[in-house]
């Protein structure tokens, strides 16, 4: 059975500071992971979906990076900014469409 | 296009009565999926549908949660009768293909059962 964790629940830095968020899963025979933020109440917004046969992917200052082998993923928030304040999920497809999700990171950008 | 569309954003009900939660999702799109999301468990998928079949149930978790998708513009998710246990967030998403592909969420619905 696939579990996915994230790792720290919280996590608070000032403005300005690069963001690190970590993912696992256990089983590396995934189809793709997908980083998601929520905000407060609110529903999900993809953030970036990496295919398995890639190592990584972006979007303005949002980096993926994944490693299949070791069951990792991170997601990186370059210069982050309050406005980045919001829980981020990751969710692992491992089954064609069947996402599994994570606990997510809730972080705090402090201006 | 306005993203997929949950109704009632909010549903406060008595235990014992039936809920049904609706979703439409993106135009287009042939998979759907109805999760629940609680501070005790997480994100939690409770159904698939694709081509408007149900392909995977097994997060579903009692014989009270039905879910329905009568065409590809629309579907349900029914609790009879509902209990205090379920409250909490059901969110429903769709995805264009069948693997490896996006999935695109809607607002939620967020349930309370007094």
């Amino acid at each position: 059975k696939q579990e996915v964790t994230q790792i720290p629940a919280a996590l608070s830095v000032p403005e300005g500071e690069n963001l690190v968020l970590n993912c696992s899963f256990t089983d590396s025979a995934i189809y793709n992971l997908q980083w998601f933020r929520q905000d407060p109440g609110k529903g999900l917004t993809s953030l970036l979906l990496i295919q398995s046969s890639q190592r990584e992917q972006t979007s303005g200052r949002l980096n993926a990076s994944l490693d299949k082998s070791s069951g990792r993923s991170t997601l990186y928030i370059a210069a982050s900014q309050p406005g980045d304040s919001a829980t981020y999920l990751c969710a692992v497809d491992a089954a064609g469409n069947k996402l599994t999700f994570g606990g997510g990171t809730r972080v705090l950008v402090k201006p | 296009d306005a993203g997929v569309i949950q109704s009632p954003r909010h549903e406060v009900t008595e235990m014992g009565q039936e809920v049904t939660l609706r979703c439409k999702p993106i135009s287009g799109h042939n998979s759907l999926f109805w999760y629940r999301q609680t501070m005790m468990r997480g994100l939690e998928l409770l159904i698939y549908f694709n081509n408007n079949v149900p392909i995977d149930d097994s997060g579903m978790p009692e014989d009270r949660f039905s879910a329905k998708m009568p065409n590809a513009s629309f579907s349900t998710l029914k609790i009879q009768p509902s209990e205090p246990r379920d409250s909490a967030v059901y969110f429903c998403a769709s995805s264009f293909g069948q693997g490896a592909t996006e999935a695109f969420f809607g607002q939620g619905t967020r349930l309370t059962v007094v």
